[in-house]
């Protein structure tokens, strides 16, 4: 069965610190990998997707995440976060009709 | 870009009554459409998969006579909580899947309070 392991519970950095954000799966198949986002009291929303091709994708608001196909990676990163990254991150890996969540890791900045 | 609706955002209800919660994709038609609960400080944990027309696939665990969800129509699929219990108190999600970018997108969810 398809799993998605996020290491990190909880980070806590500073303004301007850079980040990264740990993500590991287990799947046999092709997957489509995903990072989202659930700022305190809305919606998850979709931070940056990886279906196929360049295995370093750039999402919105600066995030970027790489795909190590030999490591089943997707790690999460930021050169520098705003004290607006603050919110609760989710790797998620879909192979063939769902979608599993990691456990999620919460940021906070601190401004 | 796509839009999921969930109805309501927010329900109280007395310990054995039935709440159903509807899910819309309301530019798009969604073949597929996914039910997930969120515990508090918790990840998404997925419920069921919901096709149009045919009969949703529980994940174990998963009661599917507790848990009723019907698919009528390539825009909605419902979510009836039967003989709610204070257990069942949480957030609730679905999201659909698009046919042609085969991208999920993640309604508001609905906060289920039993009591």
């Amino acid at each position: 069965a398809q799993s998605v392991s996020q290491h990190n519970h909880h980070v806590i950095l500073s303004e301007a610190a850079s980040l990264e954000l740990g993500c590991n799966y287990s799947y046999g198949g092709t997957v489509n990998l995903f990072w989202y986002v659930q700022y305190p009291g809305q919606h998850l929303q979709l931070l940056l997707k990886y279906f196929s091709g360049d295995p370093l994708v750039k999402g919105i608001k600066g995030f970027e995440a790489e795909f190590i196909k030999s490591k089943f990676s997707f790690n999460l990163r930021k050169p520098s976060v705003q004290w607006s990254d603050t919110a609760e991150y989710f790797c998620a890996v879909k192979g063939n009709n769902d979608m599993r969540f990691g456990a999620g890791t919460r940021l906070t900045v601190k401004p | 870009g796509a839009v999921v609706s969930q109805h309501p955002s927010r329900v109280i209800c007395k310990s054995g009554t039935s709440v159903k919660i509807e899910c819309r994709s309301l530019d798009f038609q969604a073949t597929t459409m996914f039910w997930y609960r969120q515990f508090p400080k918790q990840s998404l944990m997925l419920m069921a998969t919901s096709n149009e027309g045919s009969k949703a696939t529980y994940e174990q665990g998963v009661e599917k006579d507790k848990f009723l969800i019907n698919h009528a129509s390539l825009t909605l699929s419902t979510l009836t909580v039967t003989s709610a219990h204070p257990e069942d108190s949480s957030f609730y999600i679905c999201s659909a899947l698009t046919g042609v970018s085969y991208e999920q997108y993640f309604g508001p969810g609905t906060r289920l309070t039993v009591t």
